[in-house]
């Protein structure tokens, strides 16, 4: 089973209004810390916000903010007011526990689209 | 401060080649790791490390090894290519292994995109 999933492959959104981009995680450790990274055309992976499992507030970053819905195991990304820059894939990732270390695991990422 | 440098950016291989893919930090993290990214799935772990001196098998760590002699450097050499490793490959380091956004922020390097023949 997929520990992260992000179930929209492609998402088309307009110019300045909002988009949810969702994720959801699968974990049995009480400790996880869950990530969005934006990688933009030029392929560099862009760290954008994080949340923590312990946190009780959504995690806010400028445009971005994270709805964390711990009973449901989801932690879809917000972007407000789109815009054309904001085109690029976007991967959801948790960190738990395995063993001694925390593993980072990515989901398969979705592909955003803004339009004029 | 560089961050997380990756070399060659490029790099095309015969079937049946070795090469080593170069990975460094100059931000003292302890935690770092390699990265395959293939079209439709994601970023896989294949090789991390803790610290000097300290590797461990990701999700598909086949016909790849590592090793971590500084805190500075990760090389990750492909010991027999195959078209099958062809992709493009991260390395990335943390501060720790911690889960928390202080230390588990990932910092990515630009990335060394292999061809395989």
């Amino acid at each position: 089973a997929q520990k992260i999933t992000q179930t929209q492959p492609g998402m088309f959104v307009q110019e300045k209004e909002a988009v949810t981009l969702d994720c959801t995680y699968d974990t049995s450790d009480p400790s996880y810390g869950l990530f969005w990274y934006k990688q933009p055309s030029s392929g560099e992976m862009i760290f954008l916000i994080y949340q923590g499992s312990y946190d009780q507030q959504n995690a806010t970053e400028g445009r971005y903010s994270l709805n964390f819905q711990k009973a449901r195991k989801s932690a879809n990304l917000v972007i407000s007011a789109s815009q054309l820059g904001d085109s690029a894939m976007y991967f959801c990732a948790m960190r738990e526990k395995n063993g001694g270390s925390y593993i980072p695991t990515f989901g398969r990422g979705t592909s955003l689209i803004v339009h004029p | 401060n560089a961050g997380v440098t990756q070399t060659p950016k490029f790099q095309v291989l015969k079937t049946g080649q070795s090469m080593t893919l170069q990975c460094a930090q100059d931000m003292n993290h302890e935690y770092m790791s390699w990265y395959r990214q293939d079209p439709g799935m994601g970023l896989r772990l294949i090789h991390y490390s803790v610290g000097a001196g300290i590797t461990d098998q990701g999700e598909v760590p086949n016909g790849y090894n590592v090793s971590r002699s500084t805190t500075e450097d990760f090389p990750l050499r492909l010991l027999s290519a195959a078209p099958s490793q062809t992709s493009v490959y991260f390395c990335a380091s943390t501060r720790s292994g911690d889960p928390g956004l202080a230390y588990g922020e990932q910092f990515f390097g630009p990335g060394t995109r292999l061809t395989v023949l």
